[in-house]
């Protein structure tokens, strides 16, 4: 089958480093995208890795580890207007995104 | 960047009526298009793939007669939920994937909230 299992919920203070995991399944592997969602609103990109290893963005940087099946989306410096869900979606053989979730982040003064 | 827009933003109906969401790619053209549906606090589920010029590809539970989906030009899906019901009040979203970038990357419009009265 296919499923991605996130962390529900995480809390972090502001200025301080988050780090979200990520595991997954999928039939067939074309990379794997991490999104940003706020409340009512669609999805916005963040990143995308198909090969192993780290992909930085500015505060934001992806790790991925096909082996395991495994990904993280680590973000820096964190502001408050980072509280967020944060969805991780890795795309099967037919290039279909496959959705969990997603990590919802409550970010403290 | 590759802008999506969908139309209307939000839509409240009675129930039995039909609803036509319109989804658009602004700057890029679009062979494939997404609709999905998310309701409160759950993940994105995938409704169907609309290919342009061709029937949609509606995912297991998804009904075709209920959800019409077409896709007639490079920029245009288009999403009507006929005989709405309450139940069918979501959040529905679509994406569009522009063929120029090498990874497929699925860019999403602002969403339809629809209400069914």
């Amino acid at each position: 089958g296919q499923n991605i299992d996130q962390p529900t919920e995480m809390t972090a203070t502001e200025g301080a480093i988050v780090q979200i995991n990520c595991t997954y399944q999928t039939s067939g592997f074309n990379g794997l995208f991490w999104y940003q969602q706020h409340a009512g609103e669609a999805p916005t990109f963040l990143s995308y890795n198909v090969l192993d290893g780290l992909e930085e963005k500015g505060r934001f940087s992806s790790f991925l580890s096909r082996s395991k099946g495994y990904s993280y989306l680590l973000l820096k410096e964190l502001q408050m207007k980072d509280s967020a869900s944060y969805l991780c979606a890795p795309q099967n053989s037919n290039y279909q995104l496959i959705w969990g979730a997603g990590t919802k982040l409550i970010i403290k003064p | 960047g590759a802008v999506v827009s969908q139309h209307p933003s939000w839509v409240i109906c009675k129930s039995g009526t039909s609803v036509k969401i319109e989804c658009r790619s602004l700057d890029f053209q679009a062979t494939t298009m997404f609709w999905y549906r998310q309701f409160p606090k759950q993940s994105l589920m995938l409704m169907a793939t609309s290919n342009e010029g061709s029937k949609a590809t509606y995912e297991q539970g998804v009904e075709k007669d209920k959800f019409l989906i077409n896709h007639a030009s490079l920029t245009l899906s288009t999403l009507t939920v006929t005989s709405a019901h309450p139940e069918d009040s979501s959040f529905y979203i679509c994406s569009a994937r522009d063929v120029r970038i090498d990874y497929n990357e699925q860019f999403f419009g602002p969403g339809t909230r629809l209400t069914v009265l």
